[in-house]
Formats: C-alpha cells, sequence, structure tokens
C-alpha cells in the first residue's frame, strides 16, 4: 500500500486479556515507531526500531508492553494483562531513517477500548 | 524532561481569517514539527523547522522558529473549512538523533464557512 497501515481500526476488549497490534509500514522505511495517543493529549513515544531491533524502548510504560518486528517490516505491538488505562489510540510510524528532515509517515492508528 | 505547550487549546474563526497558533519549549529545541491530525486518521506533515529564525511556508500556511529555538509559531493566511482539525508541535527529543519526537498537546482549529 501507499502508506502506513494498523489492524485493526478498533479493538474493544475486557480487562486482563492480552492484545496484539500490528502496523505495516511504507515499504522501504527501516524506522518503524509506536506511540500512544490520550483522549485530548498529544502522541506519547513508546518505542523506536530501526531495522529489526528496538534501538529504543524507553517510552513502553511497563513489562506488559511489549513490542517486535523480526524481519524489519512489519511490527505488532503486544500487551499482556490489559487495564483500563491502556485505552487509548496506539500510532505507528515508518520513515527513511536518521535522515533531516526525519518525516514520520503516520497511520491511522488503532483505537484500543479495555473494559 | 522536555514539554511543549501549545495555545490556543481550540480556535473558532471565520472562514477567511488569518490565525496562529503556538507552541513553545522549556529547552532548546533541536527540530521542530508541525503535524495535523483529523479525527479518526494519522498524523500529516506539514513542515519541520532546525534552524533559529528559519521560516517555511506551504501554500496558505507559514511555520517559524524563533532565534532562541524555543518558539515556534504556525500561521494560517485566509483559512478555509480544509484547514479545519488538530495542529500538533513535536519537538525532537532524542538530542538532535533525530527519531524521538515528544508532542505538545494540540490545538483544535474550527474554521466556520
Amino acid at each position: 500500500g501507499a502508506g502506513v497501515s494498523q489492524t485493526p481500526s478498533n479493538k474493544v476488549t475486557e480487562k486482563g486479556k492480552y492484545v496484539e497490534l500490528r502496523c505495516d509500514p511504507i515499504s522501504g522505511h527501516t524506522a518503524l515507531y509506536w506511540y500512544r495517543q490520550s483522549l485530548g493529549q498529544g502522541p506519547e513515544f513508546l518505542i523506536y526500531f530501526q531495522g529489526t531491533g528496538a534501538a529504543d524502548d524507553s517510552g513502553l510504560p511497563n513489562d506488559r508492553f511489549f513490542a517486535v518486528r523480526p524481519e524489519g517490516s512489519v511490527s505488532t505491538l503486544k500487551i499482556q494483562r490489559t487495564e483500563r488505562g491502556d485505552s487509548a489510540v496506539y500510532l505507528c510510524a515508518s520513515s527513511l531513517g536518521r535522515v533531516t528532515p526525519n518525516e514520520q509517515f503516520f497511520g491511522p492508528g488503532t483505537r484500543l477500548t479495555v473494559l | 524532561s522536555q514539554e511543549l505547550e501549545q495555545s490556543p487549546q481550540s480556535l473558532i474563526v471565520q472562514e477567511g481569517k488569518n490565525l496562529t497558533i503556538n507552541c513553545t519549549s522549556s529547552k532548546t529545541l533541536y527540530g521542530l514539527y508541525w503535524y495535523k491530525q483529523k479525527y479518526g486518521e494519522g498524523l500529516i506533515f506539514l513542515m519541520m523547522l532546525q534552524k533559529g529564525g528559519e521560516e517555511k511556508s506551504h501554500e496558505k500556511i507559514t511555520a517559524k522558529l524563533d532565534e532562541k529555538k524555543q518558539q515556534s509559531s504556525l500561521h494560517i493566511t485566509a483559512s478555509q473549512p480544509s484547514h479545519a482539525g488538530i495542529y500538533l508541535c513535536g519537538a525532537d527529543t532524542s538530542g538532535g538523533s533525530n527519531y524521538k519526537l515528544t508532542f505538545g498537546k494540540g490545538t483544535l482549529l474550527t474554521v466556520n464557512p
């Protein structure tokens, strides 16, 4: 596809359940980012991949959150034992890498609701 | 950590009017990005500023970064309903490595026809 795609677009789950959110970056983009956006707030950085490795995961809130990018393309954000406070829009972005300007292209997001 | 303050939080203007949105940082900005977001959609990149005093324009939108690199403004001339949305400023907080962005809370712009 032409842009960053994310699936599902909406996810409703119950507290304590496990969820996976998928991101398909733009072809050829080596850098991939996950952000979380709560209502009325700007996106909050979670993790950054350069290729297959997580170059910076300092934004992950706790060890219930984990992300992978095994082949350097598609990424999955995994959340264990979901809590109501995890409800937010999870945004994925990709870019060519550490270039200037580093224009990050964002996907439409996955809206996660934890009941 | 670096914080970005955006003002105003929301703005309602009549079509054809000019408007300005501000973004202020407590620290020096290595790179300042402006994005636009519509409900249910991802962020759309508008412009990136890096040098003190830099100014960029695209169509009717002009962004500026002050000389001290702590404040940026986004100016829209002759606003149109298509300009409506949430405008977000984001700053490079990866120490100039150019990947980690910290965002402000956004400014909600409504343009009445």
